[in-house]
């Protein structure tokens, strides 16, 4: 299985502080995913980045890539109150997505 | 345009009961998956569909059962509940494949007394 291991597995910043969040996997992959949890609500998807890309960017988010460490971070500038949330990376490669524990990020106004 | 539904979204059943949790999705995706999460174990596969009649097991597929007579419905059923399937279920469907974007349901908050 691809399953991603998030780290730290908590966080506490400050609004407009920026939040970076890592993880790290085993195997090779196709993609890998970083989703987002709110607080009793189902997941929602971030962003996918591709196995050749290196860096990518959506909103105030930005996911790098690195294989052959075999890693990702995902970064998040300008934290808002609202970002308040786990997150999780989905490393994937032809096979149903595997979701670690996640990290908790928890943003103070 | 509902996106993808769950229902109940809270339900408390004994044990030995047998219960089935709905979805129903939108979007003609090809694919729907079956996830439970647990506080310490985050979220496991129960079961995914690639198609309509075409189902396999995830990680935890012991005492569950899942169909797919058609494309926009999946259910999930609890043949006889045990108080370790006390969860929290969600529902997610994808269009491309396995290992692409997940679209999660609101989830079915599950207790079993």
């Amino acid at each position: 299985s691809q399953q991603g291991e998030e780290d730290p597995q908590a966080l506490s910043i400050q609004e407009g502080e920026n939040a970076t969040m890592n993880c790290s996997y085993k195997t090779s992959i196709n993609n890998l995913q970083w989703y987002r949890q709110n607080s009793g609500r189902g997941l929602v998807h971030l962003i996918l980045i591709r196995s050749n890309e290196r860096e990518k960017h959506s909103g105030r988010l930005r996911v790098t890539l690195d294989t052959s460490k075999k890693s990702s971070s995902l970064l998040i500038t300008a934290s808002r109150a609202a970002d308040t949330a786990s997150y999780f990376c989905a490393p994937s490669g032809n096979t149903p997505l595997v979701f670690g524990k996640g990290t908790r990020l928890s943003v103070i106004a | 345009d509902a996106g993808i539904t769950q229902s109940p979204r809270y339900k408390i059943t004994e044990t030995g009961r047998q219960v089935t949790l709905m979805c129903h999705q939108t979007w003609s995706h090809s694919y729907m998956f079956w996830y439970r999460q647990d506080l310490g174990h985050g979220l496991r596969l129960i079961y995914y569909s690639a198609a309509a009649d075409i189902t396999d097991k995830g990680e935890v597929p012991d005492g569950y059962v899942v169909s797919r007579s058609k494309t926009e419905n999946f259910p999930l059923t609890l043949e006889s509940a045990t108080r370790s399937q006390t969860s929290v279920y969600f529902c997610a469907s994808s269009l491309t494949g396995v290992d692409y974007e997940q679209y999660f349901g609101p989830g079915t908050r599950l207790t079993v007394t």
